[in-house]
């Protein structure tokens, strides 16, 4: 299947820093890619999804300038976390598909977990 | 009501049994279906991927979409430890974007 990477897998930081958080599909062009949040033991929550060359849609409930999202090749899209605070650790996974968003097949890459002291 | 729902588990079985994994869902606009394995903090892998109603076999993995009933399921074959993860179910309609997931069921398959 496709290959999705993200960077850094494991990220620790302060309370009130920023941190930012890479995903690459690897073999594939992307105009999309979404990216999502997982509590432990929960279900994947869209957060946002990403469009290459233009602004993220964001889902509701999820603060756009609290989680910002960057889509500026069709290989890479960002999400950093500004002023992280204790409440944003979590895992952080993005996806993309190589087929177009309609066809459903999502490839994730392996997910980020934030820390946040 | 969820559109998705998903029995959370932990479901525990003995390596070699058949393993059933279930999902209902209620909007009848949903026409991709898929099956995600996810091990413990790892992003999720897709497992199978089925359009509409039918069956599809991959090795020891089989996805029966019942459209009819709104049901699907993932049958694993000789189960063995190395297929202990938590398995999500998602669906996608024809015109949307977005995947809308299952809570997941945490299988583990015990020696």
């Amino acid at each position: 299947g496709a290959v999705v990477s993200q960077h850094p897998s494991w990220v620790i930081c302060k309370s009130g820093t920023s941190v930012k958080i890479e995903c690459r599909s690897l073999d594939f062009q992307a105009t999309t890619m979404f990216w999502y949040r997982q509590f432990p033991k929960q279900s994947l929550m869209l957060m946002a999804t990403s469009n290459e060359g233009s602004k993220a849609t964001y889902e509701q409930g999820v603060e756009k300038d609290k989680f910002l999202i960057n889509h500026a090749s069709l290989t890479l899209s960002t999400l950093t976390v500004t002023s992280a605070h204790p409440e944003d650790s979590s895992f952080y996974i993005c996806s993309a598909s190589p087929s177009g968003v309609g066809s459903g097949e999502l490839f994730f890459g392996e997910g980020s977990r934030l820390t946040v002291l | 009501q969820k559109e998705v729902e998903q029995d959370p588990g932990p479901l525990s079985v003995p390596e070699g049994a058949i393993v059933s994994l279930n999902c209902t869902y209620s909007n009848s606009a949903f026409q991709y279906f898929m099956w995600y394995r996810q091990y413990s903090r790892k992003g999720p892998e897709l497992l199978m991927y089925t359009y509409s109603s039918g069956n599809k076999e991959d090795g020891r993995f089989t996805a029966q979409v019942d459209k009819s009933s709104k049901y699907i399921s993932l049958f694993i074959r000789d189960s063995q430890p190395s297929d202990s993860a938590t398995y999500l179910c998602a669906m996608l309609t024809g015109t949307a974007s977005k995947l809308t997931f299952g809570t997941g069921t945490r299988l583990q398959v015990t020696l």
